[in-house]
Formats: C-alpha cells, structure tokens, sequence
C-alpha cells in the first residue's frame, strides 16, 4: 500500500492565486522530504529539501519565495506555490526516505496543477 | 548540467524479449543507483538499485549493472511484458538527495 500520500491530487486555479500541497507520510516518520517536479516528458527536477524543525533547502534557481515549503511534523511536509502563473503548471511530486534506512526513497502518487 | 543521462528517450520490444535501458551519469561522487517505473499522472515506483561497492543487482526479471570505470549503469527485463511499458528513470545518489535522468519510454508489444 502507498506511504506517502499527497493531496490534493490534481488542481486547477486561476492566475494569481496560491495553492498548497500536502505530502504525508503514512506509516513511519519523515524528518527530511523531498519536493520534485516534473515537466512533460522531463526528467524529474528536485526542487528542495524540507526538513522538519528547520528551513527548507532550495536548489540553485528555485525561488524559496514562490514556493513556500514547511516541514510542520514529522510526518506532514506542505508545498504553497504563491501567486502562481501559467509557467507553474506541473506535475509536483513528494518523496520520503525511510528513517535510518537507504537512499531509497517512497514517493507519493503526485499533484497536477494546472493554472489558468 | 545534466548529472544523469538517458540518451534514449524511448524503447519498444516485443513480448517475451530483453529490454535492455541505459543510463550514464558524470559525477564520480554518487555512490547509490536506482530505477523507478513510472505511470502517467502517477509518482514513480521503485524498481531496484545497486551500491557502487557492486557490479550486478538481480531481483526477478531485474537486473542492474554498473560499470563505475565507464560510469554507466543499465537495467535489463527479461523477458518483457506488456505490464512493464511506462517510463524507467535511473537515479543517482551521493548526498541523500536523487537526481534523476530524463526517463525513457518502454513500450512492449503483445
């Protein structure tokens, strides 16, 4: 069964508004998640590292003021993506490694968002 | 500046056949590969991975090979099945953090 969750997943909204994502963990804890996102046809890009307790770690050329991510517990991870354009439409996908495990990594069945 | 690669962006072979997917990275610091299968509209589902001290992962019809002096790992199904189509993405890790290939398609025909 899936042991990482996210909702919602698909979303529509229109230009400008903000809209947020929540990844779960389900059945073990998370103290660092991974936020990914993928353009048609393209690789997946890691975006930023949430990490519970602490500020997100952004990638080169993620804008940390656009995409809001707070690690609120050690299971639930949320990606607000603030005054979203056309040009953020994607698929968004989280993911979890285990705790004290490899580097093998549980992703959650992701969000379409689609701005109008 | 693209870490992994996927040179093919797509793969069809019939039923019953080897499906062989490649995938070369540059960064000699990765030290933990991994394939995942992934669906459209879905997240990707783990496949298998290998350690950098190993050459060869087998696990079913999976098998992994890497050849670090080439920095090139490959992922080989046999025999293939029509289930298998979707996109395969090799994956590196060095830091904790993935880094993903651009995918390739697998289509397998009946």
């Amino acid at each position: 069964g899936a042991v990482v969750s996210q909702h919602p997943s698909w979303v529509i909204c229109k230009s400008g508004t903000s809209v947020k994502i929540e990844c779960r963990s389900l059945d073990f804890q998370a103290t660092t998640m991974f936020w990914y996102r993928q353009f048609p046809k393209q690789s997946l890009m890691l975006m930023a590292t949430s990490n519970e307790g602490s500020k997100a770690t952004y990638e080169q050329g993620v804008e940390k003021d656009k995409f809001l991510i707070n690690h609120a517990s050690l299971t639930l991870s949320t990606l607000t993506v603030t005054s979203a354009h056309p040009e953020d439409s994607s698929f968004y996908i989280c993911s979890a490694p285990r705790e004290g495990g490899t580097d093998t990594q549980y992703f959650g069945p992701g969000t379409r968002l689609t701005v109008l | 500046d693209q870490q992994v690669k996927q040179n093919s962006p797509s793969l069809s072979v019939q039923e019953g056949r080897i499906s062989i997917l490649n995938c070369d990275y540059t960064n000699s610091m990765f030290d933990y590969f991994l394939w995942y299968k992934k669906y459209p509209a879905e997240g990707p589902t783990f496949l298998i991975s290998i350690s950098s001290i190993k050459d060869k992962n087998e696990d079913g019809r999976f098998t992994v090979f890497l050849n670090k002096s080439a920095k090139h790992l490959s992922l080989h199904i046999v025999p293939s099945q029509p289930g298998d189509s979707a996109v395969y993405f090799c994956a590196a890790s060095g830091t904790g953090k993935l880094i993903f290939g651009q995918g390739t398609t697998l289509q397998v025909k009946p």
